[in-house]
């Protein structure tokens, strides 16, 4: 079946500006999370959504970032007045609800999009 | 608090050599989750292996094997006779029961492999 999508790709904005990334997890999949990675370095976590509520948002690192997701499906980060540290790549990932599987531990696998690149000039 | 650790940041080795790849975690958990992603150059992280903290054996697969070690709480990644298309960076990750569903990762290892 199909693996998790993500728009755009690529995404050059200026900054001060507005960007909005969609996710698409793959069908099923009641979990969904964000990351980011910085050039060179590991992914952090951003937000996690489990159905359309955010249990954890913790990772998000200001007030700047938000995302929602409607219909356990799609998934928006919004990135408000950009800034050019904000110059990433952004994943998504999703995993099956828990109770959805037969093997423990099944759940907590987290399948990866092909992220979005950011550039904030 | 969760951390990951992988110490080597770059490893080069010529095909056909076995190579290992070190990853550390800390947690205050008894359940938890471990993972290796692959990262090749196209940038889509490519799951590997989830290993659960309550599993007793260890893992094979064809040319890929991983050693869990809770004594030293280590979960190292082996690629037997390595060829070019393993070249990527591979990452090490840790999910604690607790702490949701997050991922933690280490900062990757650059593998490359010379033909």
């Amino acid at each position: 079946g199909a693996g998790v999508s993500q728009s755009p790709s690529n995404k050059v904005t200026e900054k001060g500006k507005d960007v909005e990334l969609r996710c698409d997890p793959i069908s099923g999949h009641t979990a969904l999370y964000w990351y980011r990675q910085r050039l060179g370095q590991g992914l952090e976590f951003l937000i996690y959504f489990q159905g359309n509520s955010a249990p954890d948002k913790s990772g998000l690192p200001s007030d700047r970032f938000s995302a929602e997701r409607t219909g356990e499906s799609v998934s928006t980060l919004t990135i408000q007045r950009t800034q050019q540290e904000d110059s990433a790549v952004y994943l998504c990932a999703s995993s099956l609800a828990f109770w959805r599987t037969g093997r423990p531990g099944t759940g907590k696998t987290q399948y990866f999009g092909p992220g979005t690149r950011l550039l904030v000039l | 608090a969760q951390k990951v650790t992988q110490a080597q940041t770059e490893i080069s080795v010529v095909e056909k050599e076995d190579v290992t790849l070190d990853c550390v975690y800390e947690t205050r958990d008894t359940t938890y989750y471990l993972f290796w992603y692959k990262q090749p150059p196209s940038g889509e992280l490519v799951f590997l292996i989830r290993r659960n903290s309550f599993d007793e054996q260890n893992e094979i697969s064809g040319r890929y094997s991983w050693n869990f070690q809770k004594s030293t709480s280590s979960f190292n990644f082996t690629i037997t006779a390595s060829q070019v298309v393993d070249s990527a960076v591979y990452f090490c990750a840790l999910s604690q029961e607790t702490s949701g569903s997050r991922l933690t990762f280490g900062e990757g290892t650059q593998l490359t492999v010379n033909p």
